[in-house]
């Protein structure tokens, strides 16, 4: 079926420096998603995202972070500068309506921040 | 804030058997998915249902928004059915809130 597809699979990068993450939505999909898991506990929603903007946005979703989908290419999500607390996996999602009947996530960024 | 509670943990199945995997949320919830963990660590869709029941095989899921929870239900559980599953339910908001995970092995 349709994919998400993420790159990189995996990152490890110095704390303070900037990390873009990549996701390749479901190409007829219109609404995107982020969320974050840290090792050993819930996926936990950060962001979504249509027609250009942010829709919601959680706790989570530091002011470090911002997420753009530029010309219809990848939908990314952007820390700068990154933390120790930044450590995680992030999935994105998409799905083609605000009702997640179709939603589809990628199988994550394995982010290590040291 | 809004939290889904998923239980069991963990769950031991004879190949053949069955049993339930059970969500309750804390507040009314739109709709509930169901996703299975792959091999990958993909979340590939298993049922969205904003009411009611749907069965795909298997597996059977039902959800009451009114007494605010959700049930997958696997009979005659072959060995390929190990994995790791989630409820994860929609909010008014239209975000997904996930529960902890059901690890489930079914054994010979």
């Amino acid at each position: 079926g349709p994919k998400v597809l993420q790159i990189p699979s995996h990152q490890i990068i110095d704390m303070g420096q900037m990390v873009t993450l990549n996701c390749d939505p479901v190409s007829n999909h219109l609404y995107f998603y982020w969320y974050k898991q840290i090792l050993g506990q819930q996926m936990e929603f950060l962001v979504n995202f249509y027609n250009g903007k942010v829709m919601e946005k959680s706790k989570l979703f530091k002011d470090q972070f911002s997420v753009e989908r530029p010309d219809g290419s990848y939908f990314t999500l952007k820390i700068q500068p990154t933390a120790l607390e930044d450590s995680a996996v992030y999935f994105c999602a998409s799905s083609s309506d605000r009702v997640a009947s179709d939603y589809t996530f990628g199988s994550g960024t394995r982010l290590l921040v040291i | 804030g809004d939290q889904v509670e998923q239980s069991p943990s963990a769950l031991s199945l004879h190949e053949g058997t069955g049993s339930a995997l059970r969500c309750n949320f804390t507040t009314t919830m739109r709709a509930v998915q169901w996703f299975r963990k792959n091999s990958r660590g993909s979340l590939i869709n298993l049922f969205y249902l904003a009411s009611g029941t749907k069965e795909n095989g298997r597996l059977k899921s039902a959800f009451d928004s009114k007494e605010r929870y959700s049930t997958l239900h696997i009979r005659d559980a072959q060995l390929e059915d190990s994995g790791t599953y989630f409820c994860a339910a929609e909010t008014l908001g239209y975000k997904l809130t996930f529960g902890t995970g059901t690890s489930l092995l079914v054994d010979p």
